[in-house]
């Protein structure tokens, strides 16, 4: 039973342009969004966060949006530089547990 | 510098022989956690620790003991390591309250392959 997909494994985009992920999830208890950011041979780090009273959360060239209907998130990076290659995994969770689902992650190449 | 260690970095071992993989935290942190890394299928979450000495299962428990003496430290043994718990190993810690309850912070990996 998966209950985070990031349904895209990889995906390229030119230096300078945006970069979409999407995050899909079934479970309606999750009310806390996070994305983390993975280069090889580093642990993640956490990169942003959406609480699901909000639909949207920027930080900097980083956009978390959140659509609890379609039980859709997704992250964009405007503009896209070679340094955010890496891999992004979101996390949602449920406020009050501490269990944490990761999905399977998204291999972004920003090209030069 | 705030930080997560683990180690080791890296292991080889034997099936059957026992081991723990340390992992420690300077950022007096209530929060840890340990994940694995399979290719494929994401983090997994294997135990997590609210406290010292409150501990609970993850996503994929089986195989794996924890321990939460110190606030600090929360080692992971393999009691009898078997070739399907090859794989990358994480730990976290997070301070589990306030603003910032769940951003965690992560250990640089430890890469375990079990013959």
């Amino acid at each position: 039973d998966q209950q985070v997909k990031q349904n895209s494994p990889s995906l390229s985009v030119q230096e300078g342009r945006i970069s979409i992920l999407n995050c899909d999830y079934t479970n309606s208890m999750f009310d806390y969004f996070l994305w983390y950011k993975k280069y090889p041979a580093e642990g993640p780090t956490f990169l942003i966060s959406i609480s699901s009273i909000k639909d949207k959360n920027e930080d900097g060239r980083f956009t978390v949006f959140l659509n609890k209907s379609a039980k859709h998130l997704s992250l964009h990076i405007v503009p896209s530089q070679p340094g955010d290659s890496a891999v992004y995994f979101c996390a949602p969770l449920t406020s009050g547990t501490y269990k944490y689902i990761f999905g399977t992650g998204t291999r972004l190449k920003v090209l030069a | 510098e705030a930080q997560v260690t683990q180690n080791p970095r890296y292991l080889i071992t034997v099936t059957g022989k026992k081991l723990t993989v340390t992992c420690s935290q300077n950022m007096n942190h209530e929060y840890m956690s340990w994940y694995r890394q399979d290719p494929g299928l994401g983090l997994r979450q294997i135990y997590y620790s609210m406290n010292v000495e409150v501990t609970d299962k993850g996503d994929v428990p089986e195989g794996y003991k924890v321990s939460r003496k110190e606030k600090r430290n929360f080692p992971l043994i393999l009691e009898s390591p078997s070739p399907n718990q090859t794989s990358l190993y994480f730990c976290a810690s997070s301070t589990g309250q306030g603003r910032f309850w769940n951003e965690q912070f992560f250990g640089p990996g430890t890469r375990l392959t079990v013959l």
